[in-house]
């Protein structure tokens, strides 16, 4: 099916412990984003990608790491989870980074809790 | 920084009209847009403006000004079904990524 997946959908893990939030695309999108979604802070943007191998950090990179090998996946790794990151994460992806007339393209999040 | 204002709630009666309004940092704006969230849900999009003026698509509508800075959603003939958060973000030429807003959460009152 054509569209933009996340998984999981539901993370628990412990604090210190090293976990990655997938994300995968079918339409062969150029651009692709992390955001995570807090209670008043509504959506950051964490990392994001123009294109495979291609990656720039956003307003919140600090303790996360992403890659792009090919350019329908950008994994987000959380290198030694802390509870601060307990949050719900989504991937994003776009052909522009104008986000003209289609804009981006959410997938359905992760919900991660750090204990 | 790059920042953008929204008002955090708004409550609006079912088959009315409701606007939310959107100021932002003019240093290196590009464009506007909006999205709205259900509970639970992911972000969806909703449109977009580059220029100034009224862009219209079905109940929905967006505007911008360039000149004040300032933008707005808004939501005619409103559905229970509209209850829902709604973002403005903003794409800053200099930082080639979109800034989102805190978000508006409307309630719809019977």
């Amino acid at each position: 099916d054509a569209g933009i997946t996340q998984s999981p959908r539901y993370k628990i893990t412990e604090t210190g412990r090293q976990v990655t939030l997938m994300c995968h695309q079918t339409w062969s999108h150029s651009y692709m984003f992390w955001y995570r979604q807090d209670l008043g802070h509504g959506l950051r943007l964490i990392y994001y990608s123009a294109a495979a191998d291609i990656t720039d950090k956003g307003e919140v990179p600090d303790g996360y790491v992403v890659s792009r090998s090919k350019t329908e996946n950008f994994p987000l790794t959380l290198e030694s989870a802390t509870r601060s990151q307990t949050s719900v994460y989504f991937c994003a992806s776009s052909e522009s980074i104008s986000d003209s007339a289609e804009g981006y393209t959410f997938g359905s999040g992760t919900r991660l809790t750090v204990v | 920084g790059q920042s953008l204002e929204q008002p955090s709630e708004v409550t609006a009666v079912e088959g009315a009209i409701v606007q939310i309004n959107c100021t932002y940092q003019t240093s290196g704006f590009y464009g506007l847009s909006w999205y709205q969230q259900h509970d639970g849900g992911a972000p969806t999009f909703l449109s977009y403006n580059a220029l100034d003026g009224l862009e219209e698509t079905g109940r929905f509508s967006s505007f911008l000004s360039r000149s004040d800075s300032y933008g707005y959603l808004l939501l005619q003939e409103l559905q229970m079904k509209d209850s829902a958060s709604y973002f403005c973000a903003v794409l800053y030429s200099s930082a080639s990524k979109i800034i989102f807003g805190s978000g508006t959460r409307l309630s719809i009152r019977p």
